[in-house]
């Protein structure tokens, strides 16, 4: 079965130290990658997402991710992290283009001031 | 404003009662989602719907029951027979973008059941 893996499930960092966090899925297909972000109360949003082309993604509020298809990968970084990251950070993969979602159990960021 | 719409945020329900979850939508959709969100286990697929009058099990199908009888409209019911209803439920709908599907998402209804 397809599956997607978020290996670090809870990642405490200071503000301005550099954030990585990974994603690893199992289907050898054609993929599409997406990072969701959950703000505390909020909705789910969209970070960033890679369908095609240059395997390195940006996003907004200064993320970005690398798609590696020989390690089955989508990391997700941001150089300098501040107390607003705080929130839970969830990878989601499509395959094959079809129309169905498959998420990682997510990482809860924590940013101390 | 377009967006995905849930109701209510918070729910509450006595054990043995079946309770639905309304989810509307005013994107123009095709496709509907459900998901349990439980901590430390991510998103989880509930059901999901592709067109009007059709829908698919996901991989945590039992105990609940959908419909979609609009595109507007997939409401989620969460029956007596479902062992463990208590969680975070998030309806979301996708379309194409650019040749690839990309979900939204709803807020979320919060149930508890006691």
């Amino acid at each position: 079965a397809q599956s997607v893996s978020q290996h670090n499930h809870h990642v405490i960092l200071s503000e301005a130290a550099s954030l990585e966090l990974g994603c690893n899925y199992s289907y050898g297909g054609t993929v599409n990658l997406f990072w969701y972000v959950q703000y505390p109360g909020q909705h789910l949003q969209l970070l960033l997402k890679y369908f095609s082309g240059d395997p390195l993604v940006k996003g907004i509020k200064g993320f970005e991710a690398e798609f590696i298809k020989s390690k089955f990968s989508f990391n997700l970084r941001k150089p300098s992290v501040q107390w607003s990251d705080t929130a839970e950070y969830f990878c989601a993969v499509n395959m094959n283009n079809f129309n169905k979602f498959y998420f990682g159990s997510g990482t809860k960021l924590n940013v101390k001031p | 404003d377009g967006g995905i719409t849930q109701s209510p945020k918070y729910l509450f329900r006595k054990e043995g009662q079946n309770v639905t979850l309304s989810c509307e939508q005013n994107l123009n959709h095709d496709a509907m989602y459900w998901y349990r969100q439980d901590p430390g286990q991510g998103l989880r697929l509930i059901y999901y719907s592709q067109i009007v009058n059709d829908f698919q099990k996901g991989d945590i199908a039992e105990g609940y029951s959908v419909s979609r009888e609009k595109k507007e409209s997939f409401p989620l019911t969460v029956t007596s027979a479902q062992k463990n209803p208590t969680a975070f439920y998030l309806c979301a709908s996708s379309t194409l973008t650019g040749g690839a599907y990309e979900q939204y998402f709803g807020p979320g209804t919060r149930l508890t059941v006691t």
